[in-house]
């Protein structure tokens, strides 16, 4: 999944912390969506952006999250005071012309 | 009930053998995705299906829109195939995936 970079691979933060994950779709593409992946649960979608614009964000959990992606710069899911029930895999993904999609390799979060 | 729902959740099969996924969905979409993870690794697109049939190496992917139906085969399964292959349909607007609950694959030398 070289084309969409995730990072951090993993990430560990104490109940209560703030957990900030980026992604850096192609040069040139600027639809990405969030997507997450809960222990033992199917993946589900959070929210898509485009450049400095939030076009759906009826994924998303109503309180201590939230999404952005600037002008410049990767795109960045933060999370606010993390509970144990945040921990999963978290996936980018860019779409491409055609509707094709590339996928990152995904920020798996343990929140203890 | 799913929107998108995949069978089977499970499938064990000895190297060689010939493996059908099935995925059956009951929104209106633009297009179909079957998608390959590794444990713990990331998501890997195989096909991206409009209508009709694709091929790539020893996997086949087709589509019937009418019956809301796609399948995936595997032809001469080896080890290197076992991972879990999700089905995902994209909306027609908007463009966001709806994935089905994924299958899980194991093939045994």
């Amino acid at each position: 999944n070289a084309g969409v970079m995730q990072n951090p691979r993993h990430l560990v933060r104490r109940r209560g912390q703030e957990a900030r994950l980026r992604c850096s779709p192609m040069k040139g593409h600027s639809h990405v969506y969030w997507y997450r992946q809960l222990p033992e649960e199917g993946l589900k979608f959070m929210v898509y952006l485009q450049k400095e614009n939030i076009i759906d964000e009826s994924g998303m959990p109503k309180e201590r999250f939230s999404a952005e992606f600037p002008k410049e710069g990767p795109s960045i899911l933060r999370i606010q005071q993390v509970v144990r029930g945040d921990s999963a895999a978290y996936f980018c993904a860019a779409r491409t012309g055609g509707g094709g999609y590339t996928f990152g390799s995904g920020t798996r979060l343990t929140v203890v | 009930k799913n929107e998108v729902e995949q069978s089977p959740q499970n499938l064990t099969a000895q190297e060689g053998e010939f493996i059908t996924i099935n995925c059956s969905y009951s929104v209106g979409i633009s297009a179909l995705h079957w998608l390959q993870q590794h444990p713990g690794g990331g998501i890997v697109s195989l096909f991206m299906l409009s209508s009709g049939k694709k091929k790539h190496g020893r996997l086949i992917a087709t589509i019937n829109i009418q019956e809301k139906h796609s399948s995936l085969h595997i032809t001469a399964s080896h080890p290197r195939d076992s991972a879990v292959y999700i089905c995902a349909v994209m909306e027609n607007q908007g463009g966001k995936l709806i994935f089905g609950q994924g299958t899980e694959l194991s093939v045994k030398p």
